[in-house]
């Protein structure tokens, strides 16, 4: 049974330019929460999407979106990329009536 | 707003010895959750134990125990019988799910050290 799939593991961008990360849920799962982690920091939560819908946003600018499909694999999408971007980015799977988080490995970027 | 706090930065404990990782919140919500993950070197984050407030007794996974004083706002982490295994940041959180707040709310991290 597999987890939570992350990808890419690792990549650099250059300051304004776009980027995509992608997350595949835990089987069963039907709903997908994304984090950032700075370097030396816990995690703080950008979204959670669930039925293809944003259910909540945190503290974060209109240049981060994301994005659920039908089967329940998601996307973050940050664009006009700043340095302060650089950071883990965390993927969370759960059910929607609670249970548990399953996290995914992570994806790291880093804004150059 | 609630948070979550960790007051320290990094322990350290001999192998086979107790650690307790320290851990505050701030609420007002009566209803809630808290949680402890371990952090390893391969990012991952893995569910240590969680704890429902409304549950008076403390929980506990093998080694691994909290101390919940909810009055206090308080929920440490004691690991027994230290393994190199046990490695790790590790974060305290927070859930509640009233007013439609699903997000975990993560303090800042405890690196532990196992001396061998």
């Amino acid at each position: 049974d597999a987890g939570v799939t992350q990808s890419p593991t690792h990549l650099i961008k250059t300051r304004g330019q776009q980027v995509t990360l992608r997350c595949s849920p835990k089987s069963g799962h039907d709903t997908v929460s994304w984090y950032q982690q700075a370097l030396g920091q816990g995690p703080q939560f950008i979204f959670q999407y669930y039925e293809e819908e944003e259910r909540q946003r945190g503290n974060f600018p209109d240049r981060f979106s994301g994005h659920q499909f039908p089967n329940y694999s998601s996307e973050l999408n940050v664009n006009a990329l700043l340095l302060g971007d650089s950071a883990l980015y965390l993927c969370a799977s759960s059910l929607v009536f609670g249970g548990g988080y399953t996290f995914g490995s992570g994806t790291r970027l880093t804004v150059v | 707003a609630q948070t979550v706090t960790q007051s320290q930065p990094e322990m350290s404990v001999q192998e086979a010895e107790t650690v307790t990782l320290s851990c505050t919140y701030d609420t007002s919500e009566s209803d809630y959750y808290l949680f402890w993950y371990k952090q390893p070197p391969s990012r991952q984050m893995i569910l240590v134990i969680r704890q429902e407030a409304y549950k008076q007794q403390n929980a506990t996974e093998n080694r691994f125990s909290v101390n919940f004083q909810k009055a206090a706002k308080s929920f440490s982490l004691k690991i027994s019988d230290s393994q190199l295994g046990d490695a790790a940041m590790y974060f305290c959180a927070y859930r509640t799910d009233m007013d439609s707040n699903y997000q975990l709310i993560w303090g800042a991290g405890t690196k532990l050290i196992i001396k061998p």
